[in-house]
């Protein structure tokens, strides 16, 4: 089975300052990776996926950036933090179709932003 | 577009008490994938179970069950006996099968059972 791993677990960050979380896979190859945001506690939302090495959905606007540098890392980047850019970061791993296969989701990272 | 209603926000139960969690949703596709996934305290969602459209047999693992109804868009899932552990946010989600679809998620449902 395959297992996720993000880091960091937690970060504080001041407003304006740049941001990048790693998230890599093991246990898979050419898997599907995803980044959503868990705002308030609650509700997921997709933010970025790739398909493959260099490739990158965006789902939404935003002042965060995706890349894709090896087949099972997944970076999320921002130039320059918001405080709305504050919660909880999840990586997800799928094989396959995403619809026909269920999304391993690693451990996340909590961000807040001051 | 698809969208997963989980009305129930909140629900507190004692332990043992059997409770059931609500899931509705809206597809055009007649080929979809419904999933449920548990989110403990420690923030790691948690697979539960998928099922296809073209299956609407119900399952049973353990104390958990679902109840797929295609006439009524609904998915729902129940634990008997409820216990401790329990306790978490539920969250339903679905995907059109096609291309690289993603999941649409619902907003979760957050389970409380006490001792």
């Amino acid at each position: 089975s395959q297992t996720i791993h993000q880091w960091p677990a937690t970060l504080v960050q001041p407003v304006g300052s740049p941001l990048s979380l790693e998230c890599t896979v093991e246990g898979t190859s050419n898997p599907n990776l995803y980044w959503y945001r868990q705002a308030a506690g609650r509700g997921l939302q997709l933010l970025f996926y790739s398909v493959g090495i260099g490739q990158i959905s965006s789902e939404v606007p935003q002042n965060l950036s995706a890349s894709r540098p090896q087949d099972r890392q997944f970076i999320l980047s921002s130039k320059k933090l918001l405080l709305s850019d504050s919660g909880f970061y999840l990586c997800a791993s799928a094989q396959g179709l995403a619809g026909v296969n269920e999304q391993f989701f690693g451990p996340g990272t909590r961000l807040t932003v001051l | 577009a698809q969208k997963v209603t989980q009305a129930q926000t909140e629900i507190s139960v004692v332990e043992k008490e059997d409770v059931t969690l609500d899931c509705v949703y809206e597809t055009r596709d007649t080929t979809y994938y419904l999933f449920w996934y548990k989110q403990p305290p420690s923030g790691e969602l948690v697979f539960l179970i998928r099922r296809n459209s073209f299956d609407e047999q119900n399952e049973i693992s353990g104390r958990y069950s679902w109840n797929f109804q295609k006439s009524t868009s609904s998915f729902n899932f129940t634990i008997t006996a409820s216990q401790v552990v329990d306790s978490a946010v539920y969250f339903c989600a679905l995907s059109e099968a096609r291309g690289y679809s993603t999941l649409t998620f619902g907003k979760g449902t957050m389970l409380l059972v006490s001792p």
